[in-house]
């Protein structure tokens, strides 16, 4: 069966610092992938989606970027972090379109 | 564009009461429509799902149906319990296979 690992599960981090949160998927191949956001009180926001290893597409602009190294593998990144980037923040992937999408337990970011 | 609406909570009811949980969209094509529910401190577990007009999605004693007509996708349950507290999303599949999801109505049930 699918299964999906996200880590850390929290992070705490200060402004200014880098971000790696590192999301792999085991059970299938070529799948899509997703990066979201969950703000306090703002719903899931689409962070970065992923068809294929190096396709990478951004709905938001921001000081965030990710990357698809491997067929399973999605890294959502930050060279500085903001004080906004705080949030819940969850991977997830899908067989295709039309589909459920699958998501990881997420990781919960703080920025001090 | 694509875009999901769903009743403002929080929601609080008593246990064994029924609960509706309202969701609107508004979609170019057919997408399929989902409700999603997230217990405190996890990640969305998919909860029920429906790929076409008047599709009935259930599980768990939730259910909701695709109303093509009126573009809506109600969660609906006879009889609620404590366990069910959490957050439940309205989502529908968008034009890159991503989903978009409406903001979230929190459940309270007390017992």
């Amino acid at each position: 069966s699918q299964t999906i690992h996200q880590w850390p599960a929290t992070l705490v981090q200060p402004v200014g610092s880098p971000l790696s949160l590192e999301c792999t998927v085991e059970g299938t191949s070529n799948p899509n992938l997703y990066w979201y956001r969950q703000a306090a009180g703002r719903g899931l926001q689409l962070l970065f989606y992923s068809v294929g290893i190096g396709q990478i597409s951004s709905e938001v602009p921001q000081n965030l970027s990710a990357s698809r190294p491997q067929d399973r593998q999605f890294i959502l990144s930050s060279k500085k972090l903001l004080l906004s980037d705080s949030g819940f923040y969850l991977c997830a992937w899908g067989d295709s379109q039309n589909q459920p999408q699958h998501f990881g337990d997420g990781t919960r970011l703080s920025i001090l | 564009g694509d875009s999901v609406t769903q009743m403002e909570g929080p929601v609080t009811l008593s246990e064994e009461a029924f609960l509706t949980i309202n969701c609107t969209y508004t979609a170019t094509g057919y997408p399929s429509l989902f409700w999603y529910v997230q217990y405190p401190g996890e990640g969305l577990q998919l909860l029920l799902k429906a790929t076409k007009a008047d599709d009935k999605g259930s599980n768990k004693g939730f259910e909701a149906t695709y109303r093509k007509e009126t573009t809506s996708f109600h969660l609906e349950k006879g009889s609620v319990q404590v366990s069910d507290s959490a957050v439940y999303f309205c989502a529908l599949t968008g034009s890159q296979g991503n989903l978009i999801f409406g903001k979230g109505t929190k459940l309270s049930v007390k017992p």
